[in-house]
C-alpha cells in the first residue's frame, strides 16, 4: 500500500525550531518529488515546498511566505522527506502534510499523509 | 505567481443534482498542470482530477474535469452523500498554488 505518514508536529515557540518527517512506504520513493503542504485552522491549502528527486538535480523550491525559514531534504535510503522550520511565528500554526509529487509532476500532488499539527504559540 | 480563484464560494444542492464549479487563473495554466481536489472534515485532500480532465485511481465517472487555458471547471453529475465536502483547484506548473475552495453543502 501506497502511504505517507508525517510525525514530528507539536507545540513550540515563536521564534524557535521543529523538524518535521514524512516516512513514505510502498513506492520506489527516490523517483518521485516530494511537496509539502499546510492548512491554518479553518482556511485552505497553502503549498510550502517541494524537493524534486536526485534525477531532476534534488533541488527545492519554496512559498514566499516560508523562503529563508523552512528547508526541506530528503534521504532516499531510508524514504524520508523532512521539512526543518525555523524562526517560527504564530502564522505558521497549521496541520502540514507531506504529499507525493511536485511541480510538473504528471499525475499531481496525488498521494498525501494524514497530516501533523504544528502549533506555534508562547 | 498564478492565482487561482474560484466560485462559487458555497454551492449549496440537494443529492442527486448536478454541481458545476469554477476555477479562474489570472494567467495561463497549461492544461497538463491542473488538478482538483475534495477534501472533507477532519480528513486530508485526496486527488480527484489531474491534466484538468483525467481522473485519478478509484475516482468515480460522476466526477469530471474540463477547460483550459485561464478557466477550468470540476462537474460532478450527481451529487451523492458523500460527495459533499471542500473542493480545491491547484495548478502545479511554476510554484504550485491552490485555489481558496468551494464549499458543497446539503441544501
Amino acid at each position: 500500500e501506497v502511504q505517507l505518514v508525517e510525525s514530528g508536529g507539536g507545540l513550540v515557540q515563536p521564534g524557535r525550531s521543529l523538524r518535521l518527517s514524512c516516512t513514505a512506504s510502498g513506492f520506489t520513493f527516490g523517483d518521485y518529488a516530494m511537496s509539502w503542504v499546510r492548512q491554518a485552522p479553518g482556511k485552505g491549502l497553502e503549498w510550502v515546498g517541494f524537493i524534486r528527486s536526485k534525477a531532476y538535480g534534488g533541488t527545492t523550491e519554496y512559498a514566499a511566505s516560508v523562503k529563508g525559514r523552512f528547508t526541506i531534504s530528503r534521504d532516499d535510503s531510508k524514504s524520508i522527506a523532512y521539512l526543518q522550520m525555523n524562526s517560527l511565528k504564530t502564522e505558521d500554526t497549521a496541520v502540514y502534510y507531506c504529499t507525493r509529487g511536485g511541480d510538473y509532476s504528471y499525475y499531481g500532488m496525488d498521494v498525501w499523509g494524514q497530516g501533523t499539527t504544528v502549533t506555534v504559540s508562547s | 505567481e498564478i492565482v487561482l480563484t474560484q466560485s462559487p464560494g458555497t454551492l449549496s444542492l440537494s443529492p442527486g443534482e448536478r454541481a458545476t464549479l469554477s476555477c479562474r487563473a489570472s494567467q495561463s495554466v497549461s492544461s497538463s498542470y491542473l488538478a482538483w481536489y475534495q477534501q472533507k472534515p477532519g480528513q486530508a485532500p485526496r486527488l480527484l482530477i489531474y491534466g484538468a480532465s483525467s481522473r485519478a485511481t478509484g475516482i468515480p465517472d460522476r466526477f469530471s474535469g474540463s477547460g483550459s487555458g485561464t478557466d477550468f471547471t470540476l462537474t460532478i453529475s450527481r451529487l451523492e452523500p458523500e460527495d459533499f465536502a471542500v473542493y480545491y483547484c491547484q495548478q502545479y506548473g511554476s510554484s504550485p498554488s491552490f485555489g481558496p475552495g468551494t464549499k458543497v453543502d446539503i441544501k
